[in-house]
């Protein structure tokens, strides 16, 4: 059974950098047709897709937050991670990481970090 | 980007009883390796979302058969045959045809 979980800050003061990273155990990131996917959920709101990363290291991010975000593979580690510049308050999210097993659905999920943006 | 909206936004519904959602997409779901890439999550009150339903009707390991999917083109539906305490929580369909891949704006499922 794959599991994913989630690590980093709670909170970020505007203008910084979000940096989280999942780990990936009973499944290796650098095996299968996996897109590792980074997903967000602000405060009872709906879903929204980040963007992922494929096991080659090829990426693919949701155009609203392409300027901004970098998502990485690190297969020595069995981890994959996400870079999200300038933050602001609308970024205040429960951010999760997930498994896209072929491009159309999300399989397994992480169980979420709240991320808070505030001074 | 592709446009989910779900129907009702909020399902009050008596334990026992059926209970029905739509979503209806801005754009036929079906991609052009002939699948249609519609699913359904289920996420109960502070857990991560959990996948019942992919690909409009395939059910998840260990989702009961009193859950169900069905739909072609952009109208879908989740039918939930006699709803347990078990179901209480926010269900979304997502499609991940186009890219980006999107989500409804949810449904609230709770017991009357």
């Amino acid at each position: 059974q794959v599991q994913l979980q989630e690590a980093g800050p709670g909170l970020v003061k505007p203008s910084e950098t979000l940096s989280l990273i999942c780990t990936v155990s009973g499944g290796s990131v650098s095996s299968g047709p996996y897109y590792w996917t980074w997903i967000r959920q602000p405060p009872g709101k709906g879903l929204e897709w980040i963007g992922y990363v494929y096991r080659t290291g090829s990426t693919n991010y949701n155009s609203s937050l392409e300027s901004r975000v970098t998502i990485s593979l690190d297969t020595s580690k069995n981890q994959f991670s996400l870079n999200l510049r300038s933050m602001t308050a609308a970024d205040t999210a429960v951010y999760y990481c997930a498994r896209d097993p072929d491009g159309g659905t999300f399989d397994f999920w992480g169980q979420g970090v709240l991320v808070t943006v505030s001074s | 980007d592709v446009v989910l909206t779900q129907s009702p936004l909020s399902l009050p519904v008596t334990l026992g009883q059926a209970a029905s959602i739509s979503c209806r997409c801005s754009q036929s779901l079906v991609n052009s390796d002939g699948n249609t890439y519609l699913n359904w999550f289920q996420q109960r009150p502070g857990h991560s979302p959990r996948r019942l339903i992919s690909q409009v009707s395939n059910r998840d390991s260990g989702v009961p058969d009193r859950i169900s999917g069905s739909g072609s083109g952009t109208d879908f539906t989740l039918k939930i045959s006699r709803v347990e305490a078990e179901d209480v929580g926010v269900y979304y369909c997502m499609q991940g045809t186009h890219w980006p891949p999107t989500f409804g704006q949810g449904t609230k499922l709770e017991i009357k």
